[in-house]
């Protein structure tokens, strides 16, 4: 596609649930990034990926959260369990060579 | 790790006034990016910028890698530039995890 997609772009959930969050980076693009942004902040690191392996997760806030990109293009950001803390915007990216980092419209996710 | 300071927090112009967003950061750097989130909070690219100056129509960007420091201008300020401006850097190599600044909420006015 033309740029990074989202999906969904909302998500309630109750706490204690699971959820799925995906991304499809923008074609070739073989970096993709996790981010989240609380309101007033600017978005904050969680995982990235270089093809199919997480090469740096040191973002991630605990266990409850895994991302996976099992073929080298869509990513699935996975959080159990989920607290209301949990609750943010959060933005996907992917770059090539380039650096220069795409990011996606986000998914707001609002734990109950 | 790398910290990233924006300042003024915030920002308040008349339409057709000129800016100058200013971001410091604390480490040398191999990636700086000036984004604009409009008010659906989408991050739009506006500079890839590791340093020397670039412009775009009515923005450009200068960043001084020795000085550790990137300057954002906006010249003719609209209605449509309102929104939050970031920098983001990093540090640690090619295609690593970028460090957001707060942000500089730009409101123009009328």
């Amino acid at each position: 596609g033309a740029g990074v997609s989202q999906t969904p772009s909302n998500k309630v959930t109750e706490k204690g649930k699971y959820v799925e969050l995906r991304c499809d980076p923008i074609s070739g693009h073989t970096a993709l990034y996790w981010y989240r942004q609380s309101l007033g902040q600017g978005p904050e690191f969680l995982i990235y990926f270089q093809g199919t392996g997480a090469a740096d997760d040191s973002g991630l806030p605990n266990d409850r959260f895994f991302a996976v990109r099992p073929e080298g293009s869509v990513s699935t950001l996975k959080i159990q369990r989920t607290e209301r803390g949990d609750s943010a915007v959060y933005l996907c990216a992917s770059s090539s060579i380039t650096d220069t980092q795409y990011f996606g419209p986000g998914t707001r996710l609002t734990v109950l | 790790g790398i910290q990233v300071e924006q300042s003024p927090p915030d920002l308040i112009l008349q339409e057709g006034a000129n800016s100058t967003l200013r971001c410091n950061f604390s480490d040398s750097v191999n990636n700086l990016q000036w984004f604009h989130q409009n008010p659906w909070g989408q991050l739009i690219n506006l500079f890839y910028i590791p340093s020397g100056t670039k412009q775009n129509g009515r923005l450009s960007a200068t960043t001084v890698a020795t000085e550790r420091y990137s300057l954002l201008y906006i010249s003719s300020s609209q209605t449509t530039d309102s929104g939050v401006y970031f920098c983001a850097v990093d540090s640690a190599g090619a295609n690593s995890k970028l460090t957001f600044g707060k942000g500089i909420t730009l409101s123009v006015r009328p």
